[in-house]
């Protein structure tokens, strides 16, 4: 089955610094989305993004299929951007997620 | 509308006893899943529905689990002879078109 891993595992900014997460794929996915997962545990989705980029304030994700990898950027990142950002692909419904991206933001 | 709702939110249960999750998806939503996540894992899908019907239920891990979508609307996740190692968070998810939408979960317990 499909592999999806993400990069770095964690990530500690301070308030107002910018950040990338990665994430890979092991082979081809026609749909792939990015999630936040807040420390309550509730799931959000940020991007459904199979390819190209996408932009939603202060959050863009850029998929570059042929190359079977997709990017996350966070610009002037805040206390409540903290959590595990996960992203998760496949070829139809059954989405395969990434171990995830831990943040933690700095005030 | 509301969003996904799961009940119960907490559910602690005995090894070899049977349990049911369930799932109210958003309205409208045509299709639902269901995945468990385990402490600092991402979640790992079990099963998903189109409609009424299994689209695909190769996350299953084995027999004692189960989930029907009767009426194309509200879903129960069924594990018969729980063991320990069902322990996780069992999450449920429906969209209308590609973008899932999250529940807050089921925190099962087997004791």
């Amino acid at each position: 089955g499909i592999q999806v891993e993400q990069s770095p595992p964690d990530l500690i900014l301070q308030e107002g610094a910018n950040s990338t997460l990665r994430c890979n794929f092991s082979d081809s996915v026609n749909n792939l989305q990015w999630f936040h997962q807040n420390p309550w545990g509730q799931l959000i989705n940020l991007f459904y993004i199979p390819s190209g980029t996408k932009q939603n304030g202060r959050l863009s994700a850029t998929t570059v299929a042929t190359e079977r990898y997709s990017l996350l950027y966070i610009s002037s990142s805040q206390t409540t951007d903290s959590g595990v950002y996960f992203c998760a692909g496949g070829s139809q419904g059954n989405l395969i997620f990434g171990k995830g991206t831990k943040l933690s933001v700095k005030p | 509308g509301a969003g996904v709702s799961q009940t119960p939110s907490n559910k602690v249960t005995e090894k070899g006893k049977y349990v049911e999750l369930r799932c109210d998806p958003i309205s409208g939503h045509t299709a639902l899943y269901w995945y468990r996540q385990s402490l600092g894992q991402g979640p790992e899908f079990l099963i998903y529905f189109q409609g009424t019907g299994a689209a695909d239920d190769s996350g299953l891990p084995n027999d004692r689990f189960f989930a029907v979508r009767p009426e194309g609307s509200v879903s129960t996740l069924k594990i018969q002879r729980t063991e320990r190692g069902d322990s996780a968070v069992y999450l449920c998810a429906s969209s209308l078109s590609y973008e899932q939408y999250f529940g807050p979960g089921t925190r099962l317990t087997v004791t």
